[in-house]
């Protein structure tokens, strides 16, 4: 089945570590986004790339880095610079040729605190 | 103020009940327009999708848009309990940029058996 895989589902950090969160697609999307849900805020860009080794900053993306090594993956870190990591990220893609198309996401990682 | 401006409710409703979700934008610039539905703990699933305004139906679900007055909104006849969710709607960038999407903050809604 053609889809968006984040891994893992559930991620604890510890004071000063820094964590990567995983996104692999298989759609053979060009484009992959990283976005972070807090409660009643909606969704905030992270960071986002067109096409594989560049990316561009979004809204929020201090204390996060990215790579895109590959078409099919765009692994997100959250360093230990940002305070406040608590929440749940997601990952969408979409094709960035013929026409506006629509993001595509996965089911997101919840990212917590210990 | 925010460029896309949503009412987080919470809305509940009985079953069987006609649900409006509505949306309101500020940049005019905004040409496509999605509802996204989120269950809980799972990633936003695409609804609908868009670009001009009037209406587009899908079974149960209608998305109307009104450019005039930056204004859309999702219908959901016969609601079913299985439509408690969170509503985000979602705006396009102008064409051709990257960046793409602006969302909504979402409207939690429950439908009561």
């Amino acid at each position: 089945d053609g889809g968006i895989t984040q891994s893992p589902k559930y991620l604890f950090r510890k004071e000063g570590q820094n964590v990567t969160l995983s996104c692999e697609q298989n759609l053979n999307h060009d484009a992959m986004y990283w976005y972070r849900q807090d409660p009643g805020q909606g969704l905030r860009l992270i960071y986002y790339s067109q096409i594989v080794n560049d990316f561009q900053k979004g809204d929020i993306a201090e204390g996060y880095s990215v790579s895109r090594e590959k078409k099919e993956s765009f692994p997100l870190t959250v360093t230990s610079a940002q305070k406040n990591p608590t929440a749940f990220y997601l990952c969408a893609s979409r094709y960035a040729t013929g026409g506006n198309q629509p993001q595509h996401f996965g089911d997101g990682t919840r990212l917590s605190i210990l | 103020q925010k460029e896309v401006e949503q009412d987080p409710g919470p809305l509940s409703v009985p079953e069987g009940a006609i649900v409006s979700l509505n949306c309101t934008y500020s940049n005019s610039a905004f040409q496509y327009f999605m509802w996204y539905r989120q269950y809980s703990r799972k990633g936003p699933e695409l609804l609908m999708y868009t670009y001009s305004s009037g209406n587009k139906e899908d079974g149960r679900f209608t998305a109307q848009v009104d450019k005039s007055s930056k204004y859309i909104s999702l219908f959901i006849r016969d609601s079913q309990p299985s439509d408690s969710a969170t509503y985000l709607c979602a705006m396009s960038s102008p064409p051709g940029s990257a960046r793409q999407l602006t969302f909504g903050s979402g409207t939690q809604l429950t439908v009561l058996p």
